[in-house]
């Protein structure tokens, strides 16, 4: 089946420091992937998304590249700031179907 | 404002009770879905629909019925509450089911308790 994993949480750093967010997924053909954010409060939002090998998508100064030879679609980040702290979901829909998968969602926590 | 209106924002339910969570999009949106989520499980799908007539069930079905009757409405229904259905319930809608290229818009959630 289809399936996302998502490294454990919390994640705890400081501003201005490096954040990755691993990402590795499991499904047949050319799934889409995605990274949804979740502020506190409030529901999701699309952060960035890939719908091919190789693309690589961005968004507020956050990064992923589609990585099909390892199945991974890490987050990256080169300074982070204390509004980055919400929970970060890694998410794919496979290749021919419209639903989406989700990881268990990542917390990141930044402090000044 | 255009987006994925979910109502109520919070209720809370005696078991056996029931209850339809309301979910509205105002963007002309082919696709939407209802999603729980609950601490340590991050979302999963409850059921779904591709169009207007056209619904399907999801990972967790089971205590929760849709129709789609409108391209703009897709309710939730709770026919007997439970104490494991308290969670925070996110709508969500796509422009083209068959282009997930556009992404998902999600709504801002209704929390249930179910005591």
């Amino acid at each position: 089946g289809n399936s996302v994993t998502q490294m454990e949480g919390p994640v705890t750093l400081s501003e201005e420091a490096f954040l990755t967010i691993n990402c590795t997924y499991t499904a047949t053909g050319y799934p889409s992937l995605f990274w949804y954010v979740q502020y506190p409060g409030e529901g999701l939002q699309l952060l960035l998304k890939a719908t091919k090998a190789d693309d690589k998508g961005s968004n507020k100064g956050f990064e992923a590249t589609y990585r099909k030879e390892t199945t991974s679609f890490h987050l990256e980040k080169g300074s982070v700031q204390v509004s980055d702290s919400a929970v970060y979901f890694c998410a794919l829909i496979p290749s021919g179907y419209s639903t989406l998968t989700f990881g268990k969602g990542t917390m990141l926590l930044v402090s000044p | 404002n255009a987006g994925v209106t979910q109502t109520p924002k919070f209720q809370v339910l005696k078991t056996g009770q029931s209850m339809t969570l309301q979910c509205a999009q105002d963007m002309n949106h082919e696709y939407m879905s209802w999603y729980r989520q609950d601490p340590g499980m991050g979302l999963r799908l409850i059921h779904y629909s591709v169009g207007a007539g056209i619904t399907d069930q999801g990972e967790v079905p089971n205590g929760y019925n849709v129709s789609r009757s409108t391209t703009e409405d897709f309710p939730l229904r709770l026919l007997s509450a439970a104490p494991s259905q308290t969670s925070v319930y996110f709508c969500a809608s796509s422009y083209d089911s068959r282009a997930p290229n556009y992404g998902y818009t999600f709504g801002s959630g209704t929390r249930l308790t179910v005591v």
